[in-house]
């Protein structure tokens, strides 16, 4: 699998491979956070979040990990498959009602058969 | 459920002409909406948050006069621009968070702005 250690623009892997998309969040008061997928044309899809209380969650497929010392999130996408090809934010928030959301620079993920 | 539509999904404007762009949440009732800009290739940015009953609050460098947001009822939010001009073309994206959720945040489909 490939993996990055900073935020790179973009990120091509082999179907199969696991994949790791990194991201640099902002605000240390930021106690929410969550990736998205977006394809070509359409709104954000959620894929999964984290609370700050946490610094591992699992979803299918997809795991985000948090480092709050260093304000770090990852998410990694096991498996990788075609269909995986989008573009992945991040996004942190105050876990407040009426917070809006601050998007990170996003990454595309190209994935090859 | 937790549905977000947009309407239009793609618009396309002669400079200097208004357009509105209508955000509905289907199935829940939305206390607040917020509204995204992105430009291509580039990240979504918070332009306003709006609150139903009350003036949306606008982010810095994004003009109030220019993009009207009203959010009349609970389940609707517009975005007007106003004397559209091609620096306007974007990609508009609402997001409505439902009421008494803390954080989780729908996102509607967006809308293609071009404006020639």
């Amino acid at each position: 699998g490939e993996s990055v250690g900073l935020h790179l623009p973009t990120l091509s892997v082999q179907e199969g491979d696991n994949s790791i998309i990194n991201c640099a969040y902002s605000n240390s008061a930021s106690d929410y956070f969550i990736w998205y997928k977006q394809e070509s044309g359409k709104g954000p899809q959620f894929i999964i979040d984290i609370r700050s209380n946490m610094d591992k969650r699992q979803g299918q497929r997809v795991t985000v990990l948090l480092n709050k010392t260093v304000k770090h999130l990852s998410l990694q996408i096991a498996a990788t498959q075609p269909g995986d090809s989008a573009v992945y934010f991040c996004a942190e928030t105050l876990n407040q009602a009426g917070t809006a959301l601050i998007f990170g620079k996003g990454t595309t993920l190209s994935v090859s058969s | 459920g937790a549905v977000v539509s947009q309407h239009p999904s793609r618009v396309i404007c002669k400079s200097g002409t208004s357009v509105k762009i209508e955000c509905r949440s289907l199935d829940f009732q939305a206390t607040t909406m917020f509204w995204y800009r992105q430009f291509p290739k580039q990240s979504l940015m918070l332009m306003a948050t709006s609150n139903e009953g009350s003036k949306a609050t606008y982010e810095q460098g994004v003009e109030k006069d220019k993009f009207l947001i009203n959010h009349a009822s609970l389940t609707l939010s517009t975005l007007t621009v106003t004397s559209a001009h091609p620096e306007d073309s974007s990609f508009y994206i609402c997001s409505a968070a439902r009421d008494r959720d803390t954080d989780t945040q729908y996102f509607g489909p967006g809308t293609r702005l071009t404006v020639l």
